[in-house]
């Protein structure tokens, strides 16, 4: 079975804070992904990387950085946390365009 | 622009009836399309795709979903819900010219009662 992981489940900061958010896939994937989940607007896309060291924006990269120095590692960058970051970040993995993604548990990010 | 909207935010069924949890989406060109769940407090898995082929695709715990092509629909469907269906259902599209980015609907609550 694919595994995605997440380092926390529920992480706590202070505004301006630098957070980082780390997300490791143990099946070879190609392609990761970083999402937002916030009630009544779905999953949006913050940044993805179709492979090591390549990264693209996605819909809402504003305020956020990632990098991919190994395959299976894909972090997500708060550089100066602010409140209104305080979300779900969900992290996945895929082996291709066309196929599915596999989802990591999430990571509950409160900001005050 | 792309879209993909779920016009039910929740949906209520009772145990052994049949569910249907509706999608619709708006794309130019021809979109791969596909099904989540999540359940409280946990990430999202995968339930079944449509790439090509025959317009009815069965999937995980059950589920099926039936492309409209005409009517740039895919619902969600199970002949008889349980009540460990309920959860949080999200459908998506990607475009294979856009390199397979998701994009989700917003959601919908299913819950299944006794």
């Amino acid at each position: 079975d694919v595994k995605v992981t997440q380092s926390s489940r529920y992480l706590v900061k202070r505004t301006g804070e630098k957070v980082f958010l780390e997300c490791v896939q143990d099946m070879d994937h190609e392609n990761m992904f970083w999402y937002r989940q916030d009630p009544g607007l779905g999953l949006r896309l913050i940044y993805f990387s179709y492979d090591v060291k390549m990264k693209e924006k996605g819909d809402i990269p504003e305020g956020y950085s990632v990098s991919r120095e190994k395959k299976e590692r894909f972090s997500l960058i708060l550089e100066s946390a602010s409140t209104n970051q305080t979300s779900m970040y969900l992290c996945a993995s895929r082996v291709g365009t066309g196929y599915e993604q596999y989802f990591g548990p999430g990571t509950r990010l409160t900001v005050t | 622009a792309q879209s993909v909207a779920q016009p039910e935010d929740q949906v209520n069924v009772a145990e052994g009836n049949p569910l249907t949890v509706k999608c619709t989406y708006s794309v130019s060109g021809n979109p791969y399309l596909f099904w989540y769940v999540q359940y409280p407090n946990r990430g999202l898995q995968f339930l079944l795709k449509y790439i090509t082929g025959d317009n009815l695709v069965k999937g995980s715990y059950g589920f099926e979903a039936e492309f409209n092509k005409s009517q740039t629909s895919f619902h969600l469907k199970k002949p008889s819900a349980l009540v460990s269906d309920s959860a949080l259902y999200f459908c998506a599209v990607s475009l294979y010219n856009q390199g397979g980015k998701l994009i989700f609907g917003q959601g919908t609550e299913l819950s299944v009662k006794p």
